[in-house]
């Protein structure tokens, strides 16, 4: 069964400090994980998926499969980093690597 | 491109009556998803559609749900005799295939459905 786990419900920084939003999962297989972000009165967007590689919004995550985690960090978060940040995973087994699983979300709050 | 459209966005049931959500898929795009969000939870992925076709109904309720994506117009989310424990947001996304290894899954606005 997939499963993803978002420790933190909720995680405070102040602008520029560095942020960490945790993410673990459990799968048998192969998976694909994505941080998927939601800020105020807006529709749930891509961030970014470990398969890209890529940064985004000075956003980066390394798919740790060792420790089962996807943690999601900023060196120096700013205020409009505010929002709600989800991990999700698709596994590729089956056939069925579109279902995504989320995680419960982290509400992130960076204060000025 | 307005990208992925839902109505209502807001829906007020009373129990046991009908509730119908509809979502409209990005231009290009023949595949849509449906996810429901409990309270305090995160998305639960519900159904897979092509057009005139389900392909993977195993998130879905066996009672009272049901879902379609007909040839012309919107996918629709159909909830009969709604009861409070349907409450939830529900979310349709859709993308241009159904590989998510290769494909992003754009999600609309979401319909906070409320049933009293």
């Amino acid at each position: 069964a997939q499963r993803v786990t978002q420790p933190e419900k909720l995680l405070s920084v102040f602008k520029g400090a560095p942020v960490e939003l945790k993410c673990n999962y459990s799968y048998s297989g192969s998976p694909e994980l994505f941080w998927y972000v939601q800020y105020s009165r807006q529709r749930l967007q891509l961030l970014l998926r470990h398969i890209s590689r890529e940064s985004i919004k000075g956003f980066t995550a390394d798919l740790n499969k060792g420790e089962t985690s996807f943690h999601l960090k900023k060196p120096f978060a700013q205020e409009e980093d505010s929002a709600m940040y989800y991990c999700a995973l698709s596994g590729w087994s089956g056939g069925s690597n579109y279902k995504l699983t989320f995680g419960k979300g982290t509400l992130l709050t960076v204060n000025p | 491109n307005a990208g992925v459209m839902q109505n209502p966005r807001h829906l007020v049931r009373r129990r046991g009556q009908e509730a119908r959500l509809r979502c409209s898929p990005m231009k290009g795009h023949s595949h849509v998803y449906w996810y429901r969000q409990l309270p305090e939870e995160g998305l639960k992925f519900m159904v897979y559609l092509q057009k005139e076709n389900i392909i993977d109904e195993s998130g879905m309720p066996k009672e009272r749900f049901s879902a379609e994506f007909p040839k012309e117009g919107p996918s629709i989310l159909r909830i009969q005799q709604v009861v409070r424990g349907d409450s939830a947001a529900y979310f349709c996304a859709s993308s241009r295939t159904g590989l998510a290894r290769q494909e992003t899954q754009y999600f609309g606005p979401g319909t906070r459905l409320l049933v009293l």
